[in-house]
């Protein structure tokens, strides 16, 4: 298996720009999450799915983000409009049980996105 | 989550053991420990994880205190390769979903 696909792996906006990050996660994974890295605050869990469906979304920071999985291959994570400070590593992850269960999370290669 | 406490840098030579500290002085008797790396420019990746006995795996070992309320992850042979940030992460087993990285341990290896 590929790993999970992570797209684009560097993005450079403007400032109120809508960004589009897309994750492709393993096949058969049922559980897909967000992550964001910063330096000031390290890795953080922005959202995950379960079969689709959006289980936790607490860690979105605002409303400008949001998160889609419209089927078990592919999600997006979509930032509208685009800030500086959104500036960040964004990882996806996939796990094929509950973490629980295996303890593995198994992770993209992430997306570097640059606000100017 | 239960917070954990890890020391902010080590340094290790190569080929030789690595024991990687982790307190976790509020953990319930039901949180499962857990351990990612995460290579420079890389997304973390899982070491190990267990809940009250040591683990053994191709990667590394997991040594628990008896109290549980610290672990030791080791590299028995370090390789330049193994430098990078190692996470120690408890998980509630009512948690299914969600794992909660603290800042880690960035491991550096001398040639």
């Amino acid at each position: 298996d590929a790993g999970v696909i992570q797209s684009p792996r560097h993005e450079v906006t403007e400032m109120g720009q809508e960004v589009t990050l897309r994750c492709k996660p393993i096949s058969g994974h049922d559980y897909l999450f967000w992550y964001r890295q910063t330096m000031m605050r390290g890795l953080e869990l922005l959202i995950y799915f379960n079969n689709n469906v959006p289980i936790d979304d607490s860690g979105m920071p605002e409303d400008r983000f949001s998160a889609k999985m419209p089927n078990a291959s592919f999600s997006t994570l979509k930032i509208q409009p685009s800030e500086p400070r959104d500036s960040a590593v964004y990882f996806c992850a996939s796990s094929l049980y509950p973490v629980l269960d295996t303890g593995e999370l198994f992770f993209g290669e992430g997306s570097r996105l640059t606000v100017l | 989550d239960a917070k954990t406490t890890q020391p902010n840098s080590m340094e290790s030579n190569e080929e030789e053991p690595v024991h990687l500290p982790c307190n976790h002085s509020t953990i319930s008797g039901t949180d499962y420990i857990h351990w990612y790396r995460q290579l420079p420019s890389q997304g973390p990746e899982y070491v190990i994880h267990g809940l009250t006995s040591n683990v053994n795996n191709r990667m590394a070992s997991l040594a628990i205190a008896e109290d549980r309320k610290s672990s030791t992850l080791i590299l028995h042979r370090a390789t330049l390769r193994d430098a990078a940030v190692y996470y120690c992460i408890l998980r509630e087993p009512s948690n299914t979903g969600k794992l909660i990285f603290g800042q880690g341990t960035t491991l550096q290896v001398k040639p």
